[in-house]
């Protein structure tokens, strides 16, 4: 099993500024089919990114994935008041399907 | 529109059974892989199990196998999840999400309570 670590846990940031959100790998994720999620409060998950890089449908440009192999990044580049939320890598490369711990993001 | 509604949660006793049901709309049901995930009160997300297309290949985590089985009903765009000797552990919010590959659609989750 593909155990992934979030961090930092919490990261407390002003609207304006930049977000950088890192997700290691215990080993490297196959086809770097890494995806970011975000969820907002009694919400569903709501995906971001796919495939490390690939911004799904709908998905602002502030929102940036990048990384391969076991370390994977998400750079939120200008935080606007709906991005305070707890946001989720997972690998979907090998069984069982894994996500890490959650990094939330909070209003300073 | 893709829509995917859960329902069947409830309160159940430590042993008991629950079955939960996704209904979905707006896709052809049958092109995709369909999963399950779980969210425990105030933590993260937790991958459950998952069911090919025509339900011929099923993947389930560890902690379940064996008491959890996923099915489907293509005629009647449905997924199911049955959950046999539930645990307090169970006790989580589930949501069906459709792959391929990353989820990109989710439910709005149904609660099971695992409590005595």
């Amino acid at each position: 099993e593909i155990v992934l670590t979030q961090s930092p846990g919490t990261l407390s940031l002003s609207p304006g500024e930049r977000a950088t959100l890192s997700c290691r790998a215990s080993q490297s994720v196959s086809k770097n089919y890494l995806a970011w999620y975000q969820q907002e409060p009694g919400q569903a998950p709501r995906l971001l990114i796919y495939g490390a890089s690939s911004r799904a449908t709908g998905i602002p440009d502030r929102f940036t994935g990048s990384g391969s192999g076991t370390d994977f990044t998400l750079t939120i580049s200008r935080l606007e008041p709906e991005d305070f939320a707890v946001y989720y890598c997972h690998q979907y490369g090998s069984s069982p399907r894994t996500f890490g711990q959650g990094t939330k993001v909070e209003i300073k | 529109e893709v829509q995917l509604v859960e329902s069947g949660g409830s309160l159940v006793q430590p042993g008991g059974s629950l079955r939960l049901s996704c209904a979905a709309s707006g896709f052809i049901f049958s092109d995709y892989w369909m999963n399950w995930v779980r969210q425990a009160p105030g933590k993260g997300l937790e991958w459950v199990a998952n069911i090919k297309q025509d339900g011929s290949e099923k993947n389930y985590l560890d902690s379940v196998k064996g008491r959890f089985t996923i099915s489907r009903d293509n005629a009647e765009n449905s997924l199911y999840l049955q959950m046999n000797s539930l645990r307090a552990e169970d006790t989580a919010v589930y949501y069906c999400a459709r792959s391929p590959g990353s989820l990109g659609y989710w439910g709005q989750g149904t609660l099971v309570t695992v409590s005595s």
